[in-house]
């Protein structure tokens, strides 16, 4: 595609379900990463993915986060075990490998736990 | 570690300039970002500065950078209502490949 997809864009789930997310990164990017962005806490760094190399966990908040990215493209978010405190919008961005170029961003998932 | 700070709100009104602020506490950043974020859409990058610059400018952009203090700044030339949005700072290091620690954010709103 043109840009970064997530899906869904809106999610409402109950407190201690657990939710898949979404992101398909641009085609060719090899480098992939995941923020939080909630309300009075700006964007949090959760984790990055870049090539076959080890991920860059070391943003995510609990163990019931985790992450993986298949076949070096899309890429999914996992929350185990709900809280009201996960609500949040997810931004998934890509870049191509080199340092210091663009980060394209996916327009969100925003997840409401009730 | 790692902090970006910046204030939350800045209002002016349109066609003056709009001067974003934005602290950072670790110094061996190796770029530093300023992305737009408009109502109901993604992030967008504005402009980045490496670290051993003290001065960009992009059209009616102008970012400076004061490594001393820490300090980087986003000046909006002839402000229009256009550019009311959420302005990010970010900071990226040399051993931690693309990833970004943001500020929390400033909120323009340009008046007409």
């Amino acid at each position: 595609g043109a840009g970064v997809s997530q899906s869904p864009s809106n999610k409402v789930t109950e407190k201690g379900k657990d939710v898949e997310l979404r992101c398909d990164p641009i085609s060719g990017h090899t480098a992939l990463y995941w923020y939080r962005q909630s309300l009075g806490q700006g964007l949090e760094f959760l984790i990055y993915f870049q090539g076959n190399s080890a991920p860059d966990k070391s943003g995510l908040p609990s163990d019931r986060f985790s992450a993986e990215r298949t076949g070096g493209s899309v890429s999914t978010l996992t929350i185990q075990r709900t809280q009201q405190e996960d609500s949040a919008v997810y931004l998934c961005a890509s870049s191509l490998p080199d340092r210091n170029t663009e980060a394209f961003f996916g327009q969100g998932t925003r997840l409401t736990v009730v | 570690g790692e902090d970006v700070e910046q204030s939350l709100f800045l209002s002016v009104r349109e066609g003056d300039s709009s001067v974003i602020n934005c602290t950072y506490t670790d110094s061996s950043s190796t770029y530093l970002y300023w992305y737009k974020q408009e109502p109901g859409a993604g992030l967008q990058l504005l402009t980045y500065i490496f670290s051993n610059m003290d001065m960009k400018q992009d059209q009616r952009l102008t970012v400076l950078l004061n490594k001393k203090d820490k300090h980087l700044s986003l000046r909006i030339a002839d402000t229009q209502t256009g550019d009311s949005a959420i302005y990010f700072c970010a900071e990226s290091f040399y051993n931690q490949g693309g990833k970004l620690i943001f500020g929390q954010g400033t909120e323009l709103s340009v008046k007409p």
